[in-house]
């Protein structure tokens, strides 16, 4: 199984309003991590936001948040008031420690967010 | 504070000719990595180093391609010789400690490499 499954290739959005970008996870790895990050057409990738798997709160920063099920083994990424400036590649990442000590990341879902 | 520098930000050759990336950390960064990022896909680690050792190169086609960090600070990528499929973008990052589970690791802009 992937261990990152985006499966949202493209989503539309328009601006002001809110977008729910999907992340699913697998791993047997009790302590992991997971993050998302924004690839604009510049390239570089921006770290926007990290959900540890013993957190009780859902994680929040700014206009982000992750929406964190963890019996359903989802992290999706809730990007409330859209602003053009969002349009942009989102990659779901997960950090585990046992085994692999770096990240492995989905495919990316492209965000497009219309005047 | 700076973040990851790399250089070039383009690079254009023709196979069969070597080529050379280099990464800059954020300061006091004790872990990079280097990542491979192919057209419409994620990136893949190639290599990790803490400090100045390579705790994990599993990845990187050791035929061709080879790293080195000396100093445990800037770290230097070598294509020798570059096939057509190495075109990609070619990506460093740093973070802070080693534990990938909690670890946030800061990404450069970027190496775009095209061979001809």
């Amino acid at each position: 199984a992937q261990k990152i499954t985006q499966t949202q290739p493209g989503m539309f959005v328009q601006e002001k309003e809110a977008v729910t970008l999907d992340c699913t996870y697998d791993t047997s790895d009790p302590s992991y991590g997971l993050f998302w990050y924004k690839q604009p057409s510049s390239g570089e990738m921006i770290f926007l936001i990290y959900q540890g798997s013993y957190d009780q709160q859902n994680a929040t920063e700014g206009r982000y948040s992750l929406n964190f099920q963890k019996a359903r083994k989802s992290a999706n990424l809730v990007i409330s008031a859209s602003q053009l400036g969002d349009s942009a590649m989102y990659f779901c990442a997960i950090g585990e420690n046992s085994g692999y000590s770096t990240l492995t990341f989905g495919k990316g879902t492209m965000l497009l967010v219309s005047p | 504070e700076a973040g990851v520098v790399q250089s070039p930000r383009y690079k254009i050759i023709e196979k069969k000719q070597p080529v050379a990336f280099w990464c800059n950390p954020i300061s006091g960064h004790n872990t990079l990595y280097w990542y491979l990022q192919n057209l419409g896909q994620g990136p893949e680690l190639l290599i990790r180093y803490e400090n100045e050792e390579a705790v994990d190169d599993s990845q990187l086609p050791k035929d061709r391609f080879s790293a080195e960090r000396l100093k445990g600070v800037d770290s230097t990528l070598k294509i020798q010789p570059a096939e057509l499929g190495d075109s990609a973008v070619y990506l460093c990052a740093s973070s802070f400690r080693r534990g990938a589970s909690t670890d946030t690791q800061y990404f450069g802009p970027g190496t775009r490499l095209t061979v001809l």
